[in-house]
């Protein structure tokens, strides 16, 4: 498998709930990135993560607490999420803090 | 600091047409600059970019930007356009910031293509 993925695609959650979202890319990069996309807004930066250590936290609720255990994979753990936390939540992963990024599929969150 | 507008949220072009999509940056280094396109219910994917080479840039799928530092402007355009165009483009401008590199996004235009 290549480039990268994110599970699930689809969430719908109460405002409860806890769950988590999950990145992996397979293309041997050194940064990571989850994005908030939301209708009629601009695409959010929220965490970029370069060899594992958080670099960036673009003021994100605590409710959002972001994991990479390693350089291929990253989680976004959700918990007592509000409902205007619906959106796509995309993650991208880029050789340097420069260049290209690539982006998955995206996940797009549902918070009853 | 890094910037990048794009100007119109909604271009409508009937098939055929000449695309031009527009984007302005502001950078206070030789800034690297992208154009991403994103179908519906995808994530996005790299159109083309400039990385200080060649001010005319060709990229996939037909399309191409021009560098104009001149103008601080990076437009994207396509000769003829085709109904699989229609998608949201977003530019993007990397540069730094106090010596840390930051990766900017503009708001996206919508294109629409006419039959």
């Amino acid at each position: 498998e290549t480039g990268v993925t994110q599970t699930p695609r689809h969430l719908v959650m109460g405002m409860t709930n806890k769950k988590s979202l999950k990145c992996e890319q397979h293309l041997g990069h050194n940064a990571m990135y989850w994005y908030k996309q939301s209708a009629k807004k601009p695409l959010e930066l929220m965490f970029v993560y370069s060899l594992e250590e958080r670099v960036e936290n673009n003021s994100v609720p605590s409710r959002f607490s972001p994991e990479c255990p390693n350089s291929s994979h990253l989680f976004l753990h959700l918990h007592t999420l509000q409902p205007e936390d619906s959106a796509l939540y995309l993650c991208a992963s880029s050789p340097s803090s420069r260049g290209t990024q690539y982006f998955g599929p995206g996940t797009r969150l549902t918070v009853l | 600091a890094q910037s990048v507008t794009q100007l119109g949220s909604h271009v409508s072009v009937s098939e055929g047409a000449l695309v031009l999509l527009r984007c302005n940056y502001s950078s206070s280094v030789p800034p690297y600059l992208f154009w991403y396109v994103q179908y519906p219910n995808q994530g996005l994917q790299l159109l083309l970019k400039y990385t200080s080479a060649a001010t005319l840039v060709k990229g996939i799928n037909g399309f191409e930007a021009e560098f104009k530092k001149s103008e601080t402007s990076f437009h994207l355009t396509k000769p003829s356009a085709h109904m699989s165009d229609a998608a949201e483009y977003f530019c993007a401008v990397s540069g730094t910031t106090s010596g840390t590199y930051k990766y900017i996004f503009g708001t996206g235009t919508r294109l629409k293509v006419l039959a």
